[in-house]
């Protein structure tokens, strides 16, 4: 089975406007992190925001947020006031395990969102 | 301050031959972990050093694949006798620990095998 499912293969968005990327994740692991990456054309890999399975609160980091709802096993990613260079593919990705035990140290990816961001 | 980096960052060889790419991490960073991201695809786990730790390769694709670490910074991943199927992005990345949640990536190698 999948253990980060990204429906997604494209999405468009006007500028100004809000976007939801939808992330869905399978671990039987009672500790874990999801986290979002940005990767533009030119390849790099720029880390958006994280959210930890026993955070009480849903992360957010500027225009960012992860709507994080842990019964449903869904970490989507809100984008509001969406920018021209907003436009790139974006990765949810999950790392299992506690990160003290120092144990499932990678992340696993999911297949990632192409958003394009329409003026 | 400075970044990871990655050299080369494009790099074309024939099929059979030996390549080496380089990964030099951020500073500090004791975590050092190797992906791949073949064309329109996620990116898959290689391999991961920790400080002295044995490293964890368990995401290896063949025994054709192997890494350092030389003095706990800079990595070499090597792969032999290239195969069609190995190309791709080979992005490297760095954190602080294990008990750090953010990973920072290089820019990657563009690897070719004709």
């Amino acid at each position: 089975a999948q253990k980060i499912t990204q429906t997604q293969p494209g999405m468009f968005v006007q500028e100004k406007e809000a976007v939801t990327l939808d992330c869905t994740y399978d671990t039987s692991d009672p500790s874990y992190g999801l986290f979002w990456y940005k990767q533009p054309s030119s390849g790099e890999m720029i880390f958006l925001i994280y959210q930890g399975s026993y955070d009480q609160q849903n992360a957010t980091e500027g225009r960012y947020s992860l709507n994080f709802q842990k019964a449903r096993k869904s970490a989507n990613l809100v984008i509001s006031a969406s920018q021209l260079g907003d436009s790139a593919m974006y990765f949810c990705a999950m790392r299992e395990g506690r990160f003290s035990s120092g144990s499932a140290r990678q992340l696993t990816f999911g297949s990632g969102t192409q958003l394009t961001v329409l003026p | 301050g400075a970044g990871v980096s990655q050299s080369p960052s494009n790099k074309v060889t024939e099929k059979g031959k030996d390549v080496e790419l380089r990964c030099d991490p951020i500073s500090g960073h004791t975590a050092l972990y190797w992906y791949r991201q073949s064309l329109g695809q996620g990116l898959e786990f290689l391999i991961y050093f920790q400080g002295n730790s044995a490293p964890d390769k368990s995401g290896l694709p063949s025994d054709r694949f192997s890494a350092e670490r030389t003095g706990g910074s800079v990595s070499t991943l090597t792969i032999q006798r290239t195969q069609q199927e190995d190309s791709a992005v080979y992005l490297c990345a760095s954190s602080l620990g294990t008990a750090s949640y953010e990973q920072y990536f290089g820019p990657g190698t563009r690897l070719t095998v004709t």
